[in-house]
């Protein structure tokens, strides 16, 4: 079956400009986590929605970054005002209840902030 | 807070070789303990977790992991490591002591693997 998938797999802006970022996750999991992967590191943790509702956004760095789900399913992480050190891989996973169930990763949006 | 410790930035074996990369934990509590293996252009795989019962846990493509309580540590091992094994390997544990959802990633070690 299709898996996690993530649009665009590479987004390049300018400093200053609004960025969205589109996940697509397995149907029928209810759990999305987004996550911030920078260069020689370990994947970052942003956001965790259960259906709809965003559980914990504790890893939100500030408030130029918001996420959504508003029909439990398709997600989206936006970006104000980028800067140059948001510039990272960002990515999604999603898990059939919980975190305790298999996290299955997409492969990423690369975002360039120049 | 919790935290994973990764000591081995890049190690490099040879085809057929034995394979132990290291985790350490920082936890309160019995936690959870995952693997992922990350690819070139490929996302994060989940090799194995543990989060109760037998110490030893069996993963796929011919990984095991062995949770030492004693040692805080979540040590991966393959007996014999195929040119395919080459990638980025993550240990994460979670959850934190609130109660969050997420999971805590290492830096990673990366896997080169030599004919």
């Amino acid at each position: 079956g299709a898996g996690v998938s993530q649009t665009p797999s590479n987004k390049v802006t300018e400093k200053g400009k609004y960025v969205e970022l589109r996940c697509d996750p397995i149907s029928g999991h209810t759990a999305l986590y987004w996550y911030r992967q920078s260069l020689g590191q370990g994947p970052e943790f942003l956001i965790y929605f259960q259906g709809t509702g965003a559980a914990d956004d504790s890893g939100l760095p500030n408030d130029r970054f918001f996420a959504v789900r508003p029909e439990g399913s398709v997600s989206t992480l936006k970006i104000q005002r980028t800067e140059r050190g948001d510039s990272a891989v960002y990515l999604c996973a999603s898990s059939l209840l919980g975190y305790t169930d298999t996290q299955y990763f997409g492969p990423g949006t690369r975002l360039t902030v120049l | 807070a919790q935290s994973v410790t990764q000591p081995d930035i890049h190690i490099t074996v040879s085809e057929g070789a034995s394979l132990e990369l290291r985790c350490n934990y920082s936890y309160g509590a019995t936690p959870y303990l995952f693997w992922y293996v990350q690819s070139p252009g490929q996302g994060l795989q989940l090799l194995l977790k543990y989060f109760s019962g037998d110490t030893l846990v069996q993963g796929i493509k011919g990984f095991e992991a062995e949770f030492k309580r004693s040692q805080s540590s979540f040590n991966l091992r393959k007996p014999s490591v195929h040119w395919s094994d080459a990638a980025e390997y993550f240990c994460a544990v979670g959850p934190d002591q609130t109660g969050a959802n997420n999971l805590f990633f290492g830096t990673g070690t990366r896997l080169t693997v030599i004919p």
